[in-house]
């Protein structure tokens, strides 16, 4: 079945760095878009990252801008996001997803997630 | 960026109750429109995609509708395993998929 599995999640100092990965397994990770999405405790979702299914566009929220980068490696089915210069108000579980579109008319949402993992930004 | 306002942030409700929760989005996302279903300590699930579209597996008691800025999410007849946070979801702007702030579905 279809599967996201998060990890490399945990307790980092401000200003340090973390990286996520996220690894796919039963469809063909190379062939769909891949997108981060976090939550902070208590509040709403936030999405964060999207890469292309080849890596060949990425765009970023702007509150992640300049610090977070979102890559992915197809041979190994893993998509990353690597968080730099890491905030209190990073603190949040990290959603992966996958992208799914309507050829015909562009439409996308994300299906399935992965179940999340936590990054808490304290010192 | 595209902003999208749910109302209400959340309800109140009963087993049997229909149940209606509106999104609506800062300007014109066309059918660019997603539902998403989240249960405490759980991932999101997509309930509904290009705003009307049922996702498989999902019950048909969930219906969605809409188009341009404003759209609704319907729950026909309310059932235990129903009460979530709701969240609208646009998908027009790759630069920024926004969400609403979520619907909080409880029991009366």
């Amino acid at each position: 079945q279809v599967q996201l599995v998060e990890s490399g999640g945990g307790v980092v100092q401000p200003g340090r760095s973390l990286r996520l990965s996220c690894a796919a397994s039963g469809f063909t990770f190379s062939s769909y878009g891949m997108h981060w999405v976090r939550q902070a405790p208590g509040k709403g979702l936030e999405w964060v990252a999207v890469i292309w299914y080849d890596g060949s566009n990425k765009f970023y929220a702007d509150s992640v801008k300049g610090r977070f980068t979102i890559s992915r490696d197809n041979s190994k089915n893993t998509l990353y996001l690597q968080m730099n210069s890491l905030r209190a108000e990073d603190t949040a579980v990290y959603y992966c997803a996958r992208d799914t579109s309507d050829i015909l008319t562009g439409e996308n949402w994300f299906d399935p997630w992965g179940q999340g993992t936590l990054v808490t930004v304290s010192s | 960026d595209i902003q999208m306002t749910q109302s209400p942030s959340s309800l109140s409700a009963s087993v049997g109750d229909r149940v209606t929760i509106t999104c609506r989005a800062s300007q014109s996302i066309s059918s660019y429109l997603n539902w998403y279903q989240q249960k405490p300590g759980k991932a999101p699930k997509l309930l509904i995609y290009a705003a009307s579209s049922l996702q498989s597996g999902v019950p048909s008691r969930f219906s969605g509708s809409g188009s341009g800025t404003d759209f609704t999410l319907t729950i026909s007849s309310l059932q235990p395993g129903d009460f979530a946070t709701y969240y609208c979801q646009q998908s027009y702007s790759a630069l920024g998929y926004t969400f609403g702030q979520g619907t909080k579905l409880e029991i009366k």
